[in-house]
């Protein structure tokens, strides 16, 4: 099983809102990520979390709240968000941590976030 | 890590060869090159890597100079489903905890 899995696909919230996003691996990854990715550019890193811990954190809002709950999850918590928060938030995973040789990290599809 | 220089954009049609080429200069000793190809609302995907000289899989082959200041990705036989932007990066080979870092891409559009 070489697949990360996102949910939801897409989520629609206000800006009072709070949700989560969702990420899991079953390939025995101990390194896992988030990107945010807007229309027509390149991902950007938000997080890394290396043996599930938090190892680095790209100086995002803290209405981005990342936590590992187990090697295989990964979540997204979401609070007061901004419109131009809106994105595609992608998860990945990769064997060990950091972007060394042979350690391509596999992405999961995303999930399309609109903040009103 | 090396900053990396790519087209924005080329344009190819069904079963041409098509050579994307990256700009490194800065590239040091220990670092490696990959490419990640990604469709509209999906994550990326790798498609090869490779450290100096050539490197050929399934799907692609990547050349690399002498001096390692380029490299490129070769696509043989394009189909229209290899429309897609294609990322060139630099990693360290023995990283720890450094990361990947995307830059802007190549769009490549496949006709028919």
């Amino acid at each position: 099983d070489t697949e990360v899995t996102q949910t939801p696909k897409h989520l629609v919230m206000g800006m009072t809102n709070k949700k989560s996003l969702k990420c899991e691996q079953h390939m025995g990854h101990r390194a896992m990520y988030w990107y945010k990715q807007k229309a027509k550019k390149p991902p950007e890193l938000m997080f890394v979390y290396s043996y599930e811990k938090l190892s680095i954190n790209e100086s995002v809002p803290s209405r981005f709240s990342p936590e590992c709950p187990n090697s295989s999850l990964l979540n997204l918590h979401l609070h007061a968000l901004q419109p131009e928060d809106s994105a595609l938030y992608l998860c990945a995973s990769s064997q060990a941590p950091g972007g060394g040789f042979n350690n391509e990290q596999f992405f999961g599809p995303g999930t399309r976030l609109t903040v009103l | 890590l090396a900053k990396t220089t790519q087209p924005i954009s080329m344009d190819s049609y069904e079963g041409q060869e098509v050579n994307i080429t990256c700009s490194h200069n800065n590239i040091a000793t220990n670092d490696y090159i990959t490419w990640y190809q990604q469709f509209p609302s999906q994550g990326p995907r790798f498609i090869i890597q490779g450290y100096k000289t050539k490197v050929t899989n399934e799907v692609a082959s990547l050349f690399i100079p002498a001096d390692r200041k380029s490299s490129t990705l070769s696509l043989p036989r394009v189909s229209l489903s290899d429309t897609a932007v294609y990322y060139c990066l630099v990693g360290e080979l023995n990283s720890g905890y450094s990361t990947l870092t995307f830059g802007k891409g190549t769009m490549l559009l496949v006709s028919p």
